[in-house]
């Protein structure tokens, strides 16, 4: 089956300090990845989507940044933190021809002070 | 804008009831519709998914989708304590990569023993 890893669970950052989130596919070859963000009592918002190695699609003009430097990794970034980056930071994967059916990481619930 | 509009809740329902959740969308070229629970703290699970109009059935959900009224449903039989969870409707494109797909935020369900 399909599995997402995603670490850490839960990040505290103070406002200006740098961010690396990572994520890591089992199960599956080559799928669409993305990188949504939650806030409290709403719905996903898009962050990030990439169809392969090196190819990412920003939906939202930011202070962050993702990367995929091998098929089955997704890494979201910043360099400045700002306090409108806390959220609850999801990775998601969809099979190659899935259907838009996505499944997704435990979260990262992300709080900047 | 295109945009997915769900209830927010709570909404209360005694176990053993059905629960019916509800939720509109404004792009008519809408093709594929989604159900994902999600637990307080936790990553959404995708729970069902529908493609034509009609009722379509697994195990002790149902979904309901009429086009013609942009709007889509989920009934959720014999509701358990363990059905307590924030229900996200998403709707898509219908094309092969989910970066199309747009959340509700979501129905509050609360199953009252």
């Amino acid at each position: 089956s399909q599995t997402i890893h995603q670490w850490p669970a839960t990040l505290v950052q103070p406002v200006g300090s740098p961010l690396s989130l990572e994520c890591t596919v089992e199960g599956t070859s080559n799928p669409n990845l993305y990188w949504y963000r939650q806030a409290a009592g709403r719905g996903l918002q898009l962050l990030f989507y990439s169809v392969g190695i090196g190819q990412i699609s920003s939906e939202v003009p930011q202070n962050l940044s993702a990367s995929r430097p091998q098929d089955r990794q997704f890494i979201l970034s910043s360099k400045k933190l700002l306090l409108s980056d806390s959220g609850f930071y999801l990775c998601a994967g969809e099979a190659r021809q899935g259907g838009e059916k996505l499944f997704f990481g435990s979260g990262t619930q992300l709080s900047v002070l | 804008q295109k945009e997915v509009e769900q209830n927010s809740g709570p909404l209360s329902v005694p176990e053993g009831a059905i629960a019916s959740l509800n939720c509109t969308y404004s792009d008519r070229g809408s093709q594929s519709f989604f159900w994902y629970r999600q637990y307080s703290g936790k990553s959404p699970e995708l729970i069902m998914f529908i493609y034509s109009n009609g009722d379509k059935e697994d195990g002790r959900f149902t979904a309901q989708l009429n086009k013609a009224s942009q709007y889509v449903s989920l009934l959720i039989r014999d509701s358990q304590p363990s059905d307590s969870a924030t229900y996200l409707c998403a709707v898509g494109s219908g094309y092969s990569s989910a970066s199309k797909i747009i959340f509700g935020s979501g129905t509050r369900l609360s199953i009252r023993p």
